[in-house]
């Protein structure tokens, strides 16, 4: 079946340092390809998606690439701050299906 | 506007209880979703309605656990004689369609004692 792995957490970074966190699906055809986002406290809100092979999603300095040839989707942003703390969940949805299959969630930690 | 909302935010139960759950999607979202996160966990999807008709209740683990929906409105997660395993959150989410952008609620915080 369809699933999604993404990098271990606990990640702690210093504010401005360069983000990576990796992601990589298992699916049959095109999925397309989700990062969310939940900050302390809050609910889980969509952070960027990429619906189609080489389509780059971003929002809020944070960026992820659709590679099909490596079927990834990792999100990077080049600066951090201290309010990008939070746990960030890779997602896909395959075609025909409704539901979202999510990775375990990786907790980044951002320090002043 | 307002987004979808959950009750009650959180619960707690006694092991062999029946428990009901909440949720009230975004107005105009046909579609709506049920997951679970248990600690430290991804999501897993449990079910997903379509109006109110069921397409995919792939993801629900037991016969305790059941669902409804009333037109494109409320739904109700049910879990009959509640197990400590059953201890997550639970999440609910809405879409305007089926290929759109889900909008999660806030969540159900479930313990199981």
């Amino acid at each position: 079946g369809d699933s999604v792995t993404q990098m271990e957490g606990p990640v702690t970074l210093s504010e401005e340092a360069f983000l990576t966190i990796n992601c990589t699906y298992t699916a049959t055809g095109y999925p397309s390809l989700f990062w969310y986002v939940q900050y302390p406290g809050e609910g889980l809100q969509l952070l960027l998606k990429a619906t189609k092979a080489d389509d780059k999603g971003s929002n809020k300095g944070f960026e992820a690439t659709y590679r099909k040839e490596t079927t990834s989707f990792h999100l990077e942003k080049g600066s951090v701050q201290v309010s990008d703390s939070a746990v960030y969940f890779c997602a896909l949805s395959s075609q025909g299906a409704q539901k979202l299959v999510f990775g375990q969630g990786t907790r980044l930690t951002i320090n002043p | 506007g307002a987004g979808v909302s959950q009750s009650p935010s959180n619960k707690v139960t006694e092991k062999g209880k029946d428990v009901e759950l909440r949720c009230d999607p975004i107005s105009g979202h046909t579609a709506l979703y049920w997951y679970r996160q248990r600690l430290g966990q991804g999501l897993e999807f449990l079910i997903y309605f379509q109006g109110n008709s069921a397409p995919d209740k792939s993801g629900l683990p037991s016969d305790r656990f059941s669902a409804e929906r009333t037109g494109e409105s409320v739904s109700t997660l049910t879990i009959q004689r509640t197990q400590q395993e059953d201890s997550a959150v639970y999440l609910c989410a809405s879409s305007r369609g089926t290929i759109n952008e889900q909008f999660f609620g806030p969540g159900t915080r479930l313990t199981v004692l």
